[in-house]
């Protein structure tokens, strides 16, 4: 199984602020990585898929890259609607697997 | 736009078993690949099973291979998973998930997410 290991765990910030979310997997999983957004109570929102390309609905404000191993999410600036947590997944192999999450919060 | 509302949550003892069910509406969802997801209360998020379009092609996490199963009727929209012998680290909500393509990698990650159902597993 592979192992997405994201970082930090949590992430304080102000709103207008650039955040910077990293995630690593344990084996080389090439483009195939996905970013997640999911808000407090509310079911994930795909933001990424290939590693860098934005999902339908998404604004440039999010931008994303990587690929093997290393991958990261870039917020260029922070607004209220951001603060959530951020979940990689890598679709590469099987089982199919997730970080454990980055909560981006409100410094 | 795309609707997923999960059913069948609730209290369940020990080796217990459930079946939880996904009603679609918004998109031909005998056309797309489905699955499951969940997650534990405050925890992250766990893959659970995919089913391809017609069925033919199933995976599971390890996690719960042999105990649970999914399924799905395209004559009713609907997308399934029996749950058996179920385990206390089995609590979770339940998202079902539609997978953004039918075929393998767009099959793999997901661009809609029901609301979830929450399964709760104690004596």
């Amino acid at each position: 199984e592979i192992v997405m290991t994201q970082s930090p765990a949590t992430l304080s910030l102000s709103p207008g602020e650039r955040a910077t979310l990293s995630c690593r997997a344990s084996q080389s999983v090439s483009s195939k990585l996905a970013w997640y957004q999911q808000k407090g109570g509310q079911a994930p929102r795909l933001l990424i898929y290939g590693a860098s390309t934005r999902a339908t609905g998404i604004p440039a404000s999010f931008s994303a890259s990587g690929s093997g191993t290393d991958f990261t999410l870039t917020i260029s600036s922070l607004q209220s609607e951001d603060f959530a947590v951020y979940y990689c997944q890598q679709y590469n192999n099987w089982p199919l697997t997730f970080g454990g999450g980055t909560k981006v919060e409100i410094k | 736009e795309v609707q997923l509302l999960e059913s069948g949550g609730g209290l369940v003892q020990p080796g217990g078993s459930l079946r939880l069910s996904c009603t679609a509406s918004g998109f031909t969802f005998g056309t797309y690949t489905m699955n499951w997801a969940r997650q534990a209360p405050g925890k992250g998020l766990e893959w659970v099973s995919l089913i391809s379009p017609s069925g033919d092609n199933i995976y599971y996490a390890d996690s719960v291979k042999g105990r649970f199963t999914i399924s799905r009727d395209n004559s009713r929209d609907t997308l399934y998973l029996h749950m058996n012998s179920l385990r206390v680290e089995d609590t979770a909500v339940y998202y079902c998930a539609k997978s953004v393509g039918r075929e393998a990698p767009a099959s793999r990650y997901f661009d809609g997410w029901g609301q979830g159902t929450l399964v709760t597993v104690s004596s």
